[in-house]
């Protein structure tokens, strides 16, 4: 399976913008990239996905490369209930594709 | 419309015990995944069930640890004679379908201590 690596720990301000980062440079075809997170003492929550296409919904936006090797998780006004740790997964098409992989992710801390 | 429920959400068991782990899907959802956190570490995947069927049981211990999706009710993680090393955040995870394009509704977790 392909594999994603993110930086450990990220640090923003509230209210500015937060591009957090993932290399998966043996990213396949059909691979699907899925951002979720995790806020202290939670159970993981969705935030986006994408294939090839930028994308955009109420919580964050997905920037992915043209060559699909890295993509960029961004949260456009940080706010304190953004501190999480937040994990980018990729989902084969056809096999396991249910079986989240969770790394390590980037543990995001927003300062006041 | 209610999210994933897990019950309990904190649960002690002295070594030797059995430990229930309780989880209701989302209504309208029959896939539903199991995952363990160990302190310190991060999520593994353990089991993957529909309604009545172990789908992949890949991640699950080979003893001590059972699950099961009935028909009727919820789904239970359940694991016999605990140890310490049991001592983790269990959470369920259900989803309308299975994919690259479905999104994973995850609980709040069940936090097992073993004395």
């Amino acid at each position: 399976d392909a594999k994603t690596t993110q930086p450990n720990s990220m640090e923003s301000n509230e209210e500015e913008p937060v591009h957090l980062p993932c290399n998966h440079s043996t990213i396949s075809g059909t691979d699907y990239i899925h951002w979720y997170r995790q806020l202290p003492s939670q159970g993981p929550e969705y935030v986006i996905h994408g294939l090839t296409s930028n994308v955009n919904n109420r919580m964050a936006s997905l920037a992915i490369a043209e060559d699909r090797k890295s993509s960029t998780l961004i949260l456009h006004r940080a706010t304190l209930r953004d501190a999480a740790v937040y994990y980018c997964i990729l989902l084969r098409g056809g096999g396991s594709n249910y079986k989240l992989t969770f790394g390590k992710g980037t543990l995001l801390t927003v300062n006041p | 419309n209610a999210g994933v429920m897990q019950n309990p959400r904190h649960l002690v068991r002295r070594r030797g015990q059995e430990a229930r782990l309780r989880c209701s899907p989302m209504k309208g959802h029959s896939h539903v995944y199991w995952y363990r956190q160990l302190p310190e570490e991060g999520l593994k995947f353990m089991v993957y069930l529909q309604k009545e069927n172990i789908i992949d049981e890949s991640g699950m211990p080979k003893e001590r640890f059972s699950a099961e999706f009935p028909k009727e009710g919820p789904s239970i993680l359940r694991i016999q004679q605990v140890v310490r090393g049991d001592s983790a955040a269990y959470f369920c995870a259900s989803s309308p379908g299975t994919g690259f394009n479905t999104e994973a509704f995850f609980g709040q977790g069940t936090r097992l201590t073993v004395v």
